[in-house]
């Protein structure tokens, strides 16, 4: 299957910091990039979608201001958290899909646990 | 939109036998029907997948079975392993769009 690198694996931040996260795919061109958080023992909750070049489209509730996407090529995309709060603590998870065979499916990244105190 | 509805949300099972885990949806003009695997702190896996013109697919100890009237679909895991532990999502979506989750089942196999 296709490989998904994301970075930080974890990071601990104080309160009104900014983190960024990197959702890297290592041997596929990734048209389509999802961002996802998951709390404990929870599912997977869809933040945005974003196609490559074009801007993210956020599920509701989720502010675009505070969580910025940008998928910078086919195979980079990143998610900022601007002035994180302790509610933010969470895992992040990326996906991609691809074209032709791959177009069906998501590869996940290997998840970035965040932590604001 | 889509819902879906994932069954038990925890399973305790001997190693060697088998394992089973439901999942049903609602739109039926979705037509593809993966799920993952995800341990401890790592993100999730593709395990195994199904369209919706196959009922059933296998892969070594692992199958999937689609039934479109009903709208449910299931995983199968036979002669399960300790490393078979983890939670097992299922998912629902029209190709090319976005996935719907079910909300997971943790599997532990007793050695």
């Amino acid at each position: 299957g296709a490989v998904v690198s994301q970075h930080p694996s974890r990071v601990i931040c104080k309160s009104g910091t900014s983190v960024k996260i990197e959702c890297r795919s290592l041997d596929f061109q990734a048209t389509t990039m999802f961002w996802y958080r998951q709390f404990p023992k929870q599912s997977l909750m869809l933040m945005a979608t974003s196609n490559e070049g074009s801007k993210a489209t956020y599920e509701q509730g989720v502010e675009k201001d505070k969580f910025l996407i940008n998928h910078a090529s086919l195979t980079l995309s990143t998610l900022t958290v601007t002035s994180a709060h302790p509610e933010d603590s969470s895992f992040y998870i990326c996906s991609f899909s691809g074209t032709g065979g791959l177009a069906d499916t998501q590869y996940f990244g290997p998840g970035t646990r965040l932590t604001v105190l | 939109g889509e819902n879906v509805e994932q069954h038990p949300s925890t399973l305790s099972v001997q190693e060697g036998d088998s394992a089973v885990i439901k999942c049903t949806y609602s739109d039926s003009a979705s037509n593809y029907f993966p799920w993952y695997k995800q341990e401890l702190g790592k993100g999730p896996q593709l395990i195994i997948d199904i369209r919706s013109n196959v009922g059933e697919k296998k892969d070594q100890r692992i199958a999937v079975t689609l039934n479109k009237t009903a709208k449910h679909f299931s995983l199968h895991i036979t002669e399960t392993q300790p490393e078979d532990s983890a939670v097992y999502f299922c998912a629902a979506s029209k190709v090319g769009n976005q996935f719907y989750f079910g909300t997971g089942t943790s599997l532990t196999v007793i050695p």
